[in-house]
């Protein structure tokens, strides 16, 4: 099955950072979403990408769909303490009428106030 | 609105017995879906609907996973039996729909955390 590498597996920065999480495929995708979640809570829609080098923000994020549709990258800025959760990126691909979600492994997020 | 409600939030069995999770989607969200996310990974789809028919359970542990979702609602998805592995949060999700019309937005409920002992 399709394979999504995410790295770092895992941060821990101080409030104001930048943060930079990023995605590689083996495989093309239509589509790349990146999603937080909380502890003990589902995973929740940050930003959704669907064209080949978009570049979209969602006030402090920013992420990018790749020019070769494999890659995604995801950007926090000016962190705080609310930020802190797993990160996950997951890729779309149409197949008939089949339109699958493959998730990412996560990256755990750290903000030291 | 109302969200994904799933049930229960938390449940504990021993190997080889059984267990049953329910999902109610968002109202109108025609797709629903089961992923299984254990811990220190990402969610893993198991099985897809659309309405009340299967798009894919091509990961779906079929020997021991069983799930449906009648009427094109709600749905339930049964583990029997029961292994140490199993142990992990499901989540239901659902969305308005297959095709180009699926944005890839999924909302997710908060998950059946499972421990199998």
């Amino acid at each position: 099955g399709q394979q999504l590498n995410q790295s770092p597996q895992s941060m821990f920065i101080q409030e104001g950072e930048d943060v930079s999480m990023n995605c590689t495929s083996s495989s093309i995708f239509n589509t790349w979403l990146w999603y937080k979640q909380d502890p003990g809570e589902g995973p929740v829609l940050l930003i959704a990408l669907y064209k080949a080098g978009e570049l979209t923000s969602n006030g402090r994020l920013t992420a990018q769909f790749g020019i070769t549709r494999k890659d995604s990258f995801l950007n926090i800025s000016a962190s705080i303490p609310s930020d802190v959760g797993i990160y996950f990126c997951a890729g779309q691909t149409p197949g008939g009428s089949n339109y699958k979600l493959t998730f990412g492994k996560g990256t755990l997020l750290t903000v030291n106030p | 609105e109302a969200g994904v409600a799933q049930s229960p939030r938390y449940k504990i069995i021993e190997k080889r017995q059984s267990v049953a999770f329910w999902c109610n989607p968002i109202s109108g969200h025609a797709t629903l879906y089961w992923y299984q996310q254990i811990l220190g990974q990402g969610p893993k789809l198991l099985i897809q609907f659309q309405n009340n028919g299967v798009v894919d359970d091509s990961q779906l542990p079929k020997d021991r996973f069983s799930a449906e979702r009648l009427k094109g609602v709600d749905s339930t998805l049964k583990i029997q039996p029961a292994k140490l592995e199993d142990s992990a949060v499901y989540l239901c999700a659902s969305s308005l729909g297959l095709g180009p019309a699926n944005t890839g937005e999924l909302f997710f409920g908060e998950g059946s955390r499972l421990t199998v002992l």
